[in-house]
């Protein structure tokens, strides 16, 4: 099974809700990544959060890291139409040593409804 | 920065040709990222270079695909010879591996349908 699990598998919400995603994963890790997809289009880096990190803002984006539970959640607050899209955790696994290379979850495909 | 550019967007090609996907990374950036990304298997990393040197292929599919870094501003994936089950999204990515984090810039993809 993939590292990075997320969860709910699909998403949809009204305009000006928040919306919350989950990733587990099951190795230590350096560091944890969030990445959104639109549609027809590659990966945007959109947040990281480091192992000795709790939680990160960046404008409308939450991110927590529960290495004892081996979890992270994604909020977006005050959601938009604009903001749907799938949305990707990604980890940097401890135990790659040199590899340092990136696991992605199966992604949580956000709708944001006008 | 023009960010990660990848050639052709699009390619159409019947079973049994050879494919070659082109990209060409973020100036400076020294690890490069090959991907291919479908509704069954989600996204998957196929390949991976630092500096040039390939580092991890226990990715690729079979001896079918092979793939090249001969600079630091260009790389291939090529695909020989192509089957159905090769359609799909292949996404190169690079980034700079510095201190102990980095994040990865993601071009805008080949769509492969093998026919």
């Amino acid at each position: 099974s993939q590292q990075g699990e997320e969860d709910p598998q699909a998403l949809s919400i009204q305009e000006g809700e928040n919306a919350t995603m989950n990733c587990s994963y099951k190795t230590s890790i350096n560091n944890l990544q969030w990445y959104r997809q639109n549609s027809g289009r590659g990966l945007v880096h959109l947040i990281l959060i480091r192992s000795n990190e709790r939680e990160k803002h960046s404008g409308r984006l939450r991110v927590t890291l529960d290495t004892s539970k081996k979890s992270s959640s994604l909020l977006i607050t005050a959601s938009r139409a604009a903001d749907t899209a799938s949305y990707f955790c990604a980890t940097d696994d401890r135990t790659s040593g040199s590899a340092r290379q990136l696991t992605f979850g199966s992604g949580t495909q956000l709708t944001v409804l006008p | 920065d023009a960010g990660v550019i990848q050639s052709p967007r699009h390619e159409v090609t019947e079973m049994g040709q050879e494919v070659t996907l082109r990209c060409k990374p973020i100036s400076g950036h020294n690890s490069l990222f090959w991907y291919r990304q479908t509704m069954m298997r989600g996204l998957e990393l196929l390949i991976y270079f630092n500096n040039n040197v390939p580092i991890d292929d226990s990715g690729m599919p079979e001896d079918r695909f092979s793939a090249k870094m001969p600079n630091a501003s260009f790389s291939t994936l090529k695909i020989q010879p192509s089957e159905p089950r090769d359609s799909a999204v292949y996404f190169c990515a690079s980034s700079f591996r510095t201190g102990s984090s980095y994040e990865q810039y993601f071009g805008p993809g080949t769509r492969l349908t093998v026919t």
